[in-house]
């Protein structure tokens, strides 16, 4: 019974592309949020969503849009795909916004653009 | 926004106990100290967290500093299974009351047999 599940695992597209990551949850958290970790294995927050309303936008390129169609749902599409879009996407959810309650992860979208 | 500093790496002996160090010094009251682990290959996992008290559960024991400017969080007996890289983070608030995980670069923990 996987958690935050992300499809797909691996994707390898080349510059310029389109592509989608989707990412769900079963935990029934009303927050989720993308991170991606670069080469140097640092993680960044990218968005995160409440009940479907953006609430964190860190200076992401607009060739980025997340979309949630729903609570459980948070997916990521990257237009005009670059060479450093390459890294790891994690998903991520929790709940109880403000009261330091743990983020669970997925296992991460290795994304190379080639 | 407040940030944590963490030794680079740290090395231990399996089945001994191990004790990661995280400072803090501008910690806020409402900051929680939140922390997690990311095994090779994998997303990063909860451990523990705490607000002012010491915490313990099944995975490891947190103990937090009286003044809040630094914290430990203790395995109690390392194992293979526990190497990995150690973030100590502290959740910030957003302007709209959000909370904002921000990961750090972390401890590496080799666990040697």
């Amino acid at each position: 019974d996987t958690a935050v599940s992300q499809t797909p695992k691996y994707l390898v597209t080349q510059m310029g592309n389109d592509k989608s990551i989707k990412c769900e949850q079963n935990l029934g958290h009303d927050t989720m949020y993308w991170y991606k970790q670069d080469s140097k294995k640092f993680l960044k927050i990218m968005f995160s969503y409440n009940n479907k309303e953006l609430i964190i936008n860190e200076t992401v390129p607009n060739r980025f849009s997340p979309k949630s169609p729903d609570k459980a749902h948070l997916n990521l599409h990257i237009n005009s795909l670059e060479l450093g879009d390459s890294a790891v996407y994690f998903c991520a959810s929790s709940t109880i916004l403000g009261k330091g309650s743990p983020l669970h992860f997925g296992n991460g979208t290795r994304l190379t653009v080639t | 926004d407040a940030k944590t500093t963490q030794p680079n790496s740290m090395e231990s002996n399996e089945e001994e106990p191990v004790h990661l160090p995280c400072n803090h010094s501008t910690i806020s009251g409402t900051d929680y100290i939140h922390w997690y682990r990311q095994l090779p290959s994998q997303g990063p996992e909860y451990v523990i967290h705490g607000l002012t008290s010491n915490v313990n559960n099944r995975m490891a024991s947190l103990a937090i500093a009286e003044d809040r400017k630094s914290s430990t969080l203790i395995l109690h007996r390392a194992t293979l299974r526990d190497a990995a890289v150690y973030y100590c983070i502290l959740t910030l608030r957003n302007s709209g009351g959000y909370q904002k995980v921000t990961f750090g670069t972390g401890t590496k923990l080799q666990v040697i047999p």
